[in-house]
């Protein structure tokens, strides 16, 4: 089935150590979204690919950075986790850039930080 | 700010019940979605209705739009446990390139 699969479900890193989260699809689709999800409130968009074409949301922190190699994989860098950092990190996509279709979501990262 | 605001935060039903979540959201809106997650896991979406729909069905699912009040609800009927989940709206305000989720709303079906 195609899908978007997220590596690794679990992450724990040291406090300032950077991390890189991964997300894979198998939809080929033109858009990835990242979202920081904290207990029990909304998705947050971070920043998207629209092809190769980066969008930073104005209030994500120069922290987080994101690289998209090719149409299937995405990465999240975090340069310099702090303890505010702990948090699921979600993977979408969506065909096209228009929010009038569905977006896709993988399972998330649980990034914990020690 | 916030663009989509669910009520009630939790929800608890027996199985059979249904269950009715809201939300209402502050600027126009073209479309608005709702997603499913339950715990531990990523969105799942459940239904997209545009702004010049009143009504739309999916199976137990049945979502309404009233632009006019600026507000959805969803209606889950003959919930069952797997039903157990959290439920976002989310509005895409304004034409805005992005996606706005709600806060959420818990639900649980007690078996």
């Amino acid at each position: 089935d195609a899908m978007v699969i997220q590596n690794p479900r679990y992450q724990v890193t040291q406090f300032g150590k950077p991390v890189t989260l991964s997300c894979s699809q198998t939809l080929n689709h033109n858009v990835m979204y990242w979202y920081q999800q904290k207990s029990s409130q909304a998705p947050k968009l971070l920043f998207h690919y629209y092809d190769k074409d980066f969008n930073n949301e104005a209030d994500t922190p120069d922290n987080f950075q994101s690289r998209r190699p090719n149409t299937s994989f995405c990465f999240l860098d975090i340069r310099s986790p702090g303890l505010g950092d702990a948090a699921m990190y979600l993977c979408a996509t969506s065909l096209d850039r228009g929010m009038n279709q569905p977006q896709h979501f993988g399972d998330g990262t649980r990034l914990s930080i020690l | 700010s916030q663009q989509g605001e669910e009520d009630p935060q939790a929800l608890s039903i027996q199985e059979g019940e249904n269950a009715t979540m809201n939300c209402s959201y502050k600027t126009s809106i073209n479309n608005l979605q709702w997603y499913r997650q339950n715990s531990g896991r990523g969105l799942v979406h459940l239904i997209l209705i545009r702004s010049n729909e009143r009504e739309k069905h999916s199976g137990r699912l049945r979502v309404t739009l009233d632009t006019s009040k600026k507000s959805s609800s969803l209606l889950i009927t003959a919930s069952r446990a797997a039903d157990t989940a959290s439920y976002f709206c989310a509005t895409d305000g304004q034409g805005a390139q992005k996606l706005v989720f709600g806060q959420g709303t818990r639900l649980t079906i007690n078996p």
